[in-house]
């Protein structure tokens, strides 16, 4: 069974980098599937952030590309997200998830607030 | 870049009744890669409907996917109580990208 886990600060002040970690478990990262991040801020829909995929090559958001950025680590088989100057407007609950056309498997989420 | 435009905002319907959702396209989605989830209150999303038209495993035949080109349709029959959620679809484009829909949230009348 796949899984996913988001980890990192809840908390994070404005204009600094929200950083987060997903890892991953029942299933090798460069075996295969794109690994992206998506969020959703409270009350609100769905936002695609950005992805990697097996190779490590990235995807992004036009909208949030100047300030995003995904790497992965395939030796302890997780990915990870850096967004930049963060506002009030970058709170949100933070997806991580395993995905090629569709996406499947999910981690929890993890809320991360955007305060001083 | 593609948006996904989906009607109704909210939706107010009884068990038992159907639901028709509208997902809109701003260009033509390649190769119907749209999907449908279904997402309740704290809880992640689920997939429902892949290549506009074929149900995820495990999910019921009450609900069904239609449409092509830039207009989709998701459709639950004989609505159960646990349907009422809010619904998103997406599609994947090229270059690679992927869009959600804003989200139709379906609520008990």
């Amino acid at each position: 069974q796949v899984q996913l886990q988001e980890s990192g600060p809840g908390l994070v002040k404005p204009s600094e980098t929200l950083s987060l970690t997903c890892a991953v478990s029942g299933y090798s990262i460069s075996s295969g599937y794109y690994w992206g991040w998506v969020r959703q801020p409270p009350g609100k829909g769905l936002e695609w952030i950005g992805s990697i995929y097996q190779s490590g090559s990235t995807y992004y958001n036009p909208s949030l590309q100047s300030r995003v950025s995904i790497s992965v680590d395939t030796s302890k088989n997780q990915f990870s997200l850096n967004l930049s100057s963060v506002t009030a407007a970058d709170t949100a609950v933070y997806y991580c998830a395993r995905h090629i056309y569709t996406w499947d498997y999910w981690g929890q989420g993890t809320l991360v607030t955007v305060s001083s | 870049e593609i948006v996904l435009t989906q009607s109704p905002g909210t939706l107010s319907l009884s068990p038992g009744e159907s639901a028709t959702l509208s997902c809109r396209a701003s260009q033509s989605v390649s190769n119907n890669y749209l999907a449908w989830y279904q997402q309740k209150p704290g809880q992640t999303p689920r997939l429902l409907i892949y290549g506009a038209s074929n149900r995820a495993t495990g999910i019921p035949d009450r609900f069904s996917g239609s449409g092509s080109g830039t207009d989709f349709t998701l459709t639950i029959s004989r609505l159960e109580p646990e349907d009422f959620a809010v619904y998103y679809c997406q599609q994947y484009g090229s270059s690679p990208t992927w869009t959600f829909g804003q989200g139709t949230k379906m609520e008990i009348k």
